[in-house]
C-alpha cells in the first residue's frame, strides 16, 4: 500500500519550455502533497506543501510563479515549472500523506529535470 | 529553521558487519522517520516511531525514537549487499512539515 507514482522519470527540454509534473497517489487519498528538490549527494529540499483544493503554501525563496502547483483531486497533484533555465535543473520529488499531522509521507521516484 | 543533525555523513562496512546510524536535535520531535534512498530514486520508509521510548523493528533493522525526543538511531543487523544507499532521518514536530537529516551514505563491500 501507500504507492505514489511520479511522471515523467526523466525530462530533457530547452531552455524557455515549461515542464509539468505529475503525482499521483495509487491507493490511498492524499490529503496533503509536498514538492521537495534534490541537488546531487544533498538531502531534500521542501518547496512547497499543498492540500486538495486549496492553494499551495510555498517554503522562502521559492518563487510561487515559476513554480506552479495544482492539487485538483485527493490523488493528483502537479508541478508545473515555468519557462525553464539550466539552474532549475534538478531532481524534483514529491510525496502523498493522508490524514495529515503527523502521518509518514510516502514519495513517489522522482523526476530529474534537464535544461539544456 | 529547524535541523536534524544526521551522522555519520557516510559508512564503508563490509558484508555481514552490523550498522548504527544516529540523528539529534535540540528541538523535541513528536514522530521519527527512518527513509532509504537508491540512487535515481525517491526514498523508501523503512520504520516510523511515534512514542518516545519505542523501539521498532522491520526485519534486519531496528530504529529507536529516544526518551528525550531529541534523537532516534537506525540500526541494520548483518548488512547486505542491497543495503546501499542513502539513509535519511526525518521528524515531525508540529504540522504535516518534515524536517530531514543530510544523510549517511552507507557502501557495503561484498
Amino acid at each position: 500500500g501507500a504507492v505514489v507514482s511520479q511522471h515523467p522519470s526523466r525530462v530533457i527540454c530547452k531552455s524557455g519550455t515549461s515542464v509539468k509534473i505529475e503525482c499521483r497517489s495509487l491507493d490511498f487519498q492524499a490529503t496533503t502533497m509536498f514538492w521537495y528538490r534534490q541537488f546531487p549527494k544533498k538531502s531534500l529540499m521542501l518547496m512547497a506543501t499543498s492540500n486538495e483544493g486549496s492553494k499551495a503554501t510555498y517554503e522562502q525563496g521559492v518563487e510561487k510563479d515559476k513554480f506552479l502547483i495544482n492539487h485538483a483531486s485527493l490523488t493528483l497533484s502537479t508541478l508545473t515549472v515555468t519557462s525553464a533555465h539550466p539552474e532549475d535543473s534538478s531532481f524534483y520529488i514529491c510525496s502523498a500523506q493522508t490524514g495529515g499531522g503527523n502521518q509518514p509521507q510516502h514519495f513517489g521516484d522522482g523526476t530529474r529535470l534537464s535544461i539544456l | 529553521g529547524q535541523q536534524l543533525n544526521q551522522s555519520p555523513q557516510s559508512m564503508f562496512i563490509q558484508e555481514g558487519e552490523d550498522v548504527s546510524m544516529n540523528c539529534t536535535s535540540s528541538s523535541i520531535f513528536n514522530t521519527w522517520l527512518w527513509y532509504k534512498q537508491d540512487p535515481g530514486e525517491g526514498p523508501v520508509l523503512l520504520i516510523a516511531l511515534y512514542k518516545a521510548g519505542e523501539l521498532t523493528s522491520n526485519g534486519r533493522l531496528t530504529a529507536q525514537f529516544g526518551i528525550t525526543r531529541k534523537d532516534s538511531f537506525l540500526n541494520i543487523s548483518a548488512s547486505i549487499p542491497s543495503d546501499v544507499g542513502i539513509y535519511f532521518c526525518a521528524g515531525h514536530n508540529s504540522g504535516s512539515r518534515l524536517t530531514f537529516g543530510e544523510g549517511t551514505q552507507l557502501t557495503v563491500n561484498p
